[in-house]
């Protein structure tokens, strides 16, 4: 069975850096094709996609935000670490991470952490 | 403002029919896979439809997906108020970037 549970601060302050683990189980991030991603939604609005990072360590991002995100990966812990610097308010919203097996699902995020609220606020 | 478009709302009456449309481009529905997310209000979003038409095991077959040229639409038949959730669709756009719709909230009157 698998699991992904995301952890993190819940307030940060305007320009501090956020840093969020997503821990799983049930899967290696070290199998072919394997990846995890993560993506955020404000309070009352749409989800909107981060980044991926996969089995072989090749990693996306999206290009709104590419030069505030750094993705890692720790195979060995079953973690992911998803790093956002200068947070603003705009930036609050729940934050979820998410497996992909391209093996089994093609293009798809088929099992989801439960997320974590993340509020930037002085 | 979302690289793929699906309509904000819509609504029909227990046990009727509706349809979600996603409408993309191209670069990312014409060229990629189509998933579909159900997310129940409070909840985290779960996979409903992957590559276009196909349901992960446990989904009724109430759930289906299709994809013409550079769109894409989720049909939900026998609606349930339990349906009552928002949708979203989701794509690669460009193969180097993921996208999701702007999301459809379902009512089921």
């Amino acid at each position: 069975q698998i699991t992904l549970k995301e952890s993190g601060p819940t307030l940060v302050k305007p320009t501090q850096t956020l840093t969020l683990t997503c821990s799983f189980s049930g899967f290696s991030l070290s199998t072919s094709g394997v990846g995890v991603g993560w993506i955020r939604q404000p309070p009352g609005k749409a989800l909107e996609w981060l980044a991926l990072i996969y089995w072989n360590d090749e990693k996306r991002y999206s290009l709104s935000l590419k030069s505030r995100l750094t993705l890692t990966k720790d195979t060995s812990k079953n973690q992911v670490v998803l790093i956002m610097t200068n947070m603003d308010p705009v930036d609050t919203a729940t934050y979820y991470c998410a497996h992909r097996d391209m093996g089994i699902y093609d293009d798809a995020f088929d099992i989801w952490g439960q997320g974590t609220m993340v509020t930037v606020s002085s | 403002q979302s690289v793929l478009t699906q309509p904000p709302s819509v609504s029909a009456a227990p046990g009727q029919k509706v349809t979600i449309s996603c409408s993309g481009s191209s670069s990312n529905i014409g060229n990629n896979y189509v998933s579909w997310y159900q997310q129940l209000p409070g909840t985290a979003p779960q996979l409903l439809i992957y590559d276009n038409n196909k349901r992960p095991s446990g989904i009724p077959d109430r759930f289906s997906g299709s994809k013409s040229g550079s769109s894409a639409t989720l049909g939900i038949t026998g609606l349930q108020t339990g349906d009552e959730a928002d949708y979203y669709c989701g794509t690669w756009d460009g193969s180097l970037t993921w996208v999701f719709g702007g999301g459809t909230k379902l009512t089921v009157l």
